[in-house]
């Protein structure tokens, strides 16, 4: 079971680049890396997922190391509406045998300031 | 699109009383899961059903808990007696296929139980 490690709060200024480091020491070959974004009162949301190198969308980028032991999400230019709490998950993402990829941590809580 | 259907989206109980809740998932999705959230923890796998079948319910304390997906589309999720311990939000989500694809998750039903 590959377990993850995030910090558990970070605080940032509106318009900074937000980086989120997530462990990963243990992670398999067959392992994806997936982040989910929760607001308050709401489900969480798909954010990004990615195997190595580095993932980019319209909302955020995912950097992964050749080692694939840690990945850094990346929130470009934040906003007050940024703030929620961030999943980041590891997982076998092709059988699903056992719920590994389904195993949220307890999150980094962002807050921004205004 | 229509996202993941939840009802109630409120419940307030006695403890050893029954509940219900129900979800319909994002039409077309195979996969459908229930997820546990409790206040300050990451949401926590209950059971996921592939079409109507179950997965995986490893974590479902079955002795209390039940769920069923009759014809591969709505479900429903019973706590049969109901402990102060169960009071959480609980959230269904469901993704195109399982292993690896974005989950979609609903607005969740926070239960109180008194």
């Amino acid at each position: 079971l590959a377990k993850t490690t995030q910090p558990i709060s970070m605080d940032s200024y509106e318009g900074q680049e937000v980086n989120i480091t997530c462990s990963h020491n243990n992670i398999a070959t067959n392992d994806y890396i997936t982040w989910y974004q929760q607001f308050p009162s709401q489900g969480p949301r798909f954010i990004i997922q990615g195997y190595k190198t580095k993932v980019t969308n319209e909302v955020a980028s995912l950097f992964i190391p050749a080692d694939r032991k840690s990945s850094t999400l990346s929130l470009p230019r934040v906003s007050l509406s940024d703030t929620a709490v961030y999943y980041c998950l590891v997982g076998d993402m092709v059988s699903n045998f056992g719920n590994e990829k389904l195993t949220f941590g307890t999150g980094t809580r962002l807050t921004i300031i205004p | 699109e229509a996202g993941v259907a939840q009802s109630p989206r409120y419940k307030i109980i006695e403890k050893r009383q029954s509940v219900a809740f129900w979800c319909n998932p994002i039409s077309g999705h195979a996969t459908l899961y229930w997820y546990q959230q409790i206040l300050g923890q990451g949401p926590k796998l209950l059971i996921q059903f592939q079409n109507n079948g179950v997965v995986d319910d490893s974590q479902l304390p079955k002795d209390r808990f039940s769920a069923e997906r009759l014809k591969g589309v709505d479900s429903t999720l019973k706590i049969q007696p109901a402990k102060l311990e169960d009071s959480a939000v609980y959230l269904c989500a469901s993704s195109l296929e399982q292993g690896g694809n974005e989950q979609f998750f609903g607005p969740g039903t926070r239960l109180t139980v008194l």
